[in-house]
């Protein structure tokens, strides 16, 4: 089993529309959770974090977090083209270091 | 700008030279992360960093890489006597201060492309 698991894509939405990107984990006692976003031939940009069970939202954004599951979810509301990239789950089970999930690519189309 | 910074963006080395990639934390960051992303796979750990001690190792291959964060200067990594698997995009990330084992956001710097010939 892979740490760090996504939905595989290409995930492809009709502009305005709602993308639902999945990740679980496997260590259960990892505390940190992070979403990146990655423009091709780009280098990583953080767009949310989230360290308790429940809803967290920024924007368009919102990332859900259930522990007991071992389930991180990023939502991205009225979806837009410049949305479309690769979206990273990141974990950090202790440490510092962060494991990555291998992303899901999307497709905003307009 | 006040972002991570890496140098050089592009390196093209032979089979068997050495490639040196440096990075330098954003202002006030004191922590450096540094990973590697191969074609068409994800983000590796390499290796976590404090000023003047390596915090965790665990994803460092175990034979021609190195990785220093000195007191003054950029952190640097090293790998010698490059080969064709080496060619991958190598990113530096920062985060503030805290204890070791602290979970804090990670910001990337751009990056270096790495291509052995």
């Amino acid at each position: 089993q892979k740490e760090v698991e996504q939905n595989s894509g290409p995930l492809s939405v009709p502009e305005g529309a709602i993308a639902s990107l999945n990740c679980t984990y496997s260590d259960r006692g990892s505390q940190s959770f992070f979403w990146y976003r990655q423009y091709s031939g780009k280098s990583p940009e953080l767009i949310m974090s989230i360290y308790s069970n429940g809803d967290k939202e920024d924007g368009r954004f919102t990332a859900q977090l259930n522990k007991a599951s071992q389930y991180v979810s990023l939502l991205i509301r009225d979806s837009q083209p410049s949305d479309s990239a690769t979206y990273l789950c990141a974990v950090n089970p202790q440490g510092g270091k962060l494991i990555f999930g291998q992303g899901t690519e999307l497709s905003v189309k307009p | 700008n006040a972002g991570v910074m890496q140098n050089p963006r592009h390196l093209v080395r032979r089979r068997g030279q050495e490639a040196r990639l440096r990075c330098s934390p954003m202002k006030g960051h004191s922590h450096v992360y540094w990973y590697r992303q191969l074609p068409e796979e994800g983000l590796k750990f390499m290796v976590y960093l404090q000023k003047e001690n390596i915090i965790d190792e665990s994803g460092m291959p175990k034979e021609r890489f190195s990785a220093e964060f000195p007191k003054e200067g950029p952190s640097i990594l090293r790998i010698q006597q490059v080969v064709r698997g080496d060619s991958a995009a190598y990113f530096c990330a920062s985060s503030p201060p805290g204890l070791a084992g602290d979970s804090y956001e990670q910001y990337f710097g751009p990056g270096t492309r790495l291509t052995v010939t």
